[in-house]
Order: structure tokens, then sequence, then C-alpha cells
């Protein structure tokens, strides 16, 4: 069984112009998360998914951030405009509802320069 | 809310010898769970451990045992006969229940360096 697919795996970019992650969940989970990573710290949670529906999203930036996930499979976070702060891992991860499993991507590099 | 404390930022543990890394949380959740995960230097998060709120006893995988003091909101990481692959970051995380039941909150993080 695939695992949790991210990509890409790594993207630079010049600050003001925008960028988008795709995020592949394992095959049935319907929940689906996207955590920031600033480097030396523990992910911190930006979206949370159930299904289609975005359940907890108090932690996205919205005048930047925008995510989305169609029929309740795939998701995409993009960034407009992102800024040097932006720099840090993201990571997609995706669990059965209310379940123990949690699943993690081998994330997103994102540098902004 | 829900929080993680790591206080450690940082461990040398000699190769073959256990270490010990710490984590103490806060909730007001009834129930919850408690997740170790490594991450080494490619990045990517892999479970180690799972402790239940309920459980009765000390969960354990392999080299990996969870010392769970429920009293003292504590579930701190015990890795036996450190192997060199060990080097990584550690990170303890909790979910809750109710509403906010899926999401896991992380702690900061100990790196652990293993020496030959």
């Amino acid at each position: 069984e695939a695992g949790v697919v991210q990509s890409p795996r790594y993207k630079i970019i010049e600050k003001k112009q925008p960028v988008a992650f795709w995020c592949n969940p394992i095959s049935g989970h319907n929940t689906l998360y996207w955590y920031r990573q600033n480097l030396g710290q523990g992910p911190e949670l930006l979206i949370r998914y159930e299904n289609e529906e975005a359940v907890d999203d108090s932690q996205l930036p919205k005048d930047r951030f925008s995510a989305e996930r169609l029929k309740g499979v795939d998701s995409t976070l993009k960034i407009q405009p992102a800024e040097l702060g932006d720099s840090a891992v993201y990571l997609c991860a995706s669990s059965l509802e209310q379940g123990d499993g949690y699943t993690f991507g081998s994330g997103t590099r994102l540098t902004v320069v | 809310a829900q929080k993680i404390t790591q206080t450690q930022p940082g461990m040398f543990v000699q190769e073959k010898e256990a270490v010990t890394l710490d984590c103490t949380y806060d909730t007001s959740d009834p129930s919850y769970g408690l997740f170790w995960y490594k991450q080494p230097s490619s990045g990517e998060m892999i479970f180690l451990i799972y402790q239940g709120s309920y459980d009765q006893q000390n969960a354990t995988e392999g080299r990996y045992s969870l010392n769970f003091q429920k009293a003292r909101k504590s579930a701190n990481l015990v890795i036996s006969a450190s192997q060199l692959g060990d080097s990584a970051m550690y990170f303890c995380a909790m979910r809750g229940s109710g509403a906010a039941g899926n999401k896991l909150t992380f702690g900061g993080g100990t790196r652990v360096l293993v020496k030959p």
C-alpha cells in the first residue's frame, strides 16, 4: 500500500511568488492534515479536513494561504504571495476518522528567497 | 487547549546504552492519546509508539517503551540499546478527544545523537 504522497519534495521560489503543494492521502483515510514545521521546531497544524470539509483552519493564515480538498481525496495547499517567513517544511498526514494511526508524507521543503 | 513540553533540546548517548526522552503534557480532555515520532534528517515522520490515557500498562514496541505517569502528566520515551541509526529528532505528540480529537499537537522535539 502506498503511503501519503507529497509533491514536490523541494521548492525554491522568490518572495511574492505563488506556490502550491499537493498531497495524496492513504486510500480510505477520510481525515487529512496540513502541518507546517519550522526549522528546529515541532509541526504545527494549519488545517484539518474531514472528507472535503475543512473542520479546523484556525491556524491557517487566510490572507495568503488557501487549501482545498476536492472530492475528499487529494488536497492542495497554496501560498500567494509567499514571504521569506514561509520557508519551512510542509507536511501532509492522513488518518481514519477518530483513528489512532496517523501517516505522514515526506514533506515539501519550501525555501523563499 | 492542549500543550506538549519537551525540555531537552538535545542529548548525546553512547551506543548500546539506554536513553530517556522527557515529555510532559497538559490537557483537560478526559480521554487522550500520546504518541512518539522519530524524524531523521531525511524529514519523514516515523511513528514509534502509542499510549492511550486509559491503558493500564505502559506501551512497549521493540526497543521503545513509554513510561506513562498519568498523575504527573508525563509520557517519557525510553530507547534501550541505542544504535547509530537512532540519531534523529524525536517528537512527543498528543491527540485529544471531542471536536478537536483528531488533531495532533506536537512538542518542540529532542535531538538525539548516538556516539559510537
